[in-house]
């Protein structure tokens, strides 16, 4: 199985600031065939299931604003708000869907410092 | 617009059944796979159990395989999972997922959840 690790846990960002958080896979989840890193992020809010931010690690998925973006290869990924604002407060999780068990990182909680 | 709404959760004791609906609207059903996730009270989400969109391709979750059986209805647009076996452990929010092709892939569109407590 592909075990994805998060890190950190949780971070405290202040407003207008830049989180970014890590994604590291146990084994490559690009494929050489179509140069695709199988590779999603998503956002949950305190009772709501998971909402979809970014695909194929770094494509923005319509209507997420342009704060969000994703980055990395193979991997080794990020997701980056460029500038926190009060609404990303939340749980951000990674998922490979390169193979069965599809895996999700453990999850980083970010809060306003 | 996508819409998922689970149903069939509950209190059921350990070693215990359980079969948990999905019903699907807003896009063609039969065209893409489905996913089951789950979450634990206070935890991360865990991936369940995939189903292609023709139903000929399932897979499933270590900790779920042998014990679990996912399965749909095309003409009735829902999902199902036959939970068997049941453990305290498998207690959680369990989410079904639209795929974003036919066989697999990441999940687009998530329900809002049906909630299965384990317990004696």
């Amino acid at each position: 199985d592909i075990v994805m690790t998060q890190s950190p846990d949780s971070l405290a960002v202040s407003l207008g600031e830049r989180a970014t958080i890590n994604c590291k896979s146990s084994q490559s989840v690009l494929s050489i065939s179509n140069n695709k890193n199988y590779l999603v992020w998503y956002q949950q809010k305190p009772g709501q299931p998971p909402k979809l931010l970014i695909s194929w690690a770094s494509t923005r998925e319509s209507g997420v604003p342009d704060r969000f973006s994703g980055s990395g290869s193979g991997t080794d990924f990020t997701l980056t708000i460029s500038s926190l604002q009060a609404e990303d407060v939340a749980v951000y999780y990674c998922q490979q869907c390169y193979g069965e068990p599809l895996t999700f990182g453990g999850g980083t909680k970010v809060e306003i410092k | 617009q996508v819409q998922l709404v689970e149903s069939g959760g509950g209190v059921v004791q350990p070693g215990g059944s359980l079969r948990l609906s999905c019903a699907a609207s807003g896009f063609t059903f039969s065209s893409y796979g489905m996913h089951w996730v789950r979450q634990a009270p206070g935890k991360g989400l865990e991936w369940v159990a995939l189903i292609g969109n023709d139903g000929s391709n399932k897979y499933y979750g270590d900790s779920v395989k042998g014990r679990f059986t996912i399965s749909r209805d095309n003409s009735k647009n829902t999902l199902y999972l036959q939970m068997n076996s049941l453990r305290v452990e498998d207690t959680a929010v369990y989410y079904c997922a639209k795929a974003v092709a036919p066989v697999g892939y990441y999940s687009d569109y998530w329900g809002q959840g049906t909630l299965v407590t384990v317990s004696s």
